[in-house]
């Protein structure tokens, strides 16, 4: 049974970078059959995909935050990664990190999820 | 990529059947059939209980079903139960492995 556990800082500051890292136990991160992916859900309201990477670096982002955000792997210590700069109190969140398929195209493992609270 | 339109709530009681759609665009739940649903209780991480529009994952209650007609996809929940008291969520492919979720309804038993 594959495990995905975020971390990273609860709180970031206005016009910073957020950072969270997710670690992936269980099974690898370099299978060929899946791709990593984070998704977020603002306090009381919708889910919402921010992007996906495979463990060979290929990356896909959602338009509306293709500019701010940067998704990476690390499969040497089997974790992938999310940056999303010029942070607002728009991106005030719980962040999952999800594991979807490369041949099918569901969401099948998520993380409990990380609030990241944007505030000076 | 705009948010697909749900409902904001649907409520119904329990034995009776409820059903919660999902409109989308050509761009995503009309030309794709792999529309997926997640069910989200209070605090704790959505459960995928269909994909590929109306295939259910193992221990998926059979009470769930899904359906597409169109740019509109459908959630059924057959014989309401107090637990299916939750928040759920349909995504929609979108090409070019981009995704787009739904705007969520929150189904109360009364």
């Amino acid at each position: 049974q594959m495990h995905l556990q975020e971390s990273g800082p609860g709180l970031v500051k206005p016009s910073e970078t957020l950072s969270l890292t997710c670690t992936v136990s269980g099974g690898s991160i370099s299978s060929s059959d899946y791709y990593w992916g984070w998704i977020r859900q603002p306090p009381g309201k919708g889910l919402e995909w921010i992007g996906s990477i495979y463990y060979r670096g290929f990356t896909y982002y959602s338009p509306s935050l293709n500019s701010r955000v940067t998704i990476s792997v690390d499969t040497s210590k089997s974790q992938f990664s999310l940056k999303v700069t010029s942070v607002t109190a728009a991106d005030t969140a719980v962040y999952y990190c999800v594991r979807l398929g490369r041949t099918y195209y569901y969401f099948d493992s998520w993380g409990q999820g990380t609030l990241v609270t944007v505030s000076s | 990529q705009s948010a697909l339109t749900q409902p904001a709530s649907v409520s119904g009681s329990p034995g009776q059947s409820i059903s919660i759609s999902c409109t989308g665009t050509n761009s995503d739940v009309g030309n794709y059939n792999l529309v997926s649903w997640y069910q989200q209780h209070p605090g704790i991480a959505p459960k995928l209980i269909i994909y590929d529009g109306n295939k259910r994952p193992s221990g998926v209650s059979n009470r769930f079903s899904g359906s597409k007609s169109g740019k509109t996809a459908s959630l059924t929940i057959s014989g309401l139960q107090a637990e299916d008291e939750a928040d759920y969520f349909c995504c929609s492919y979108a090409g070019s492995s981009t995704y787009v979720f739904g705007t969520g309804t929150k189904v109360t038993v009364v």
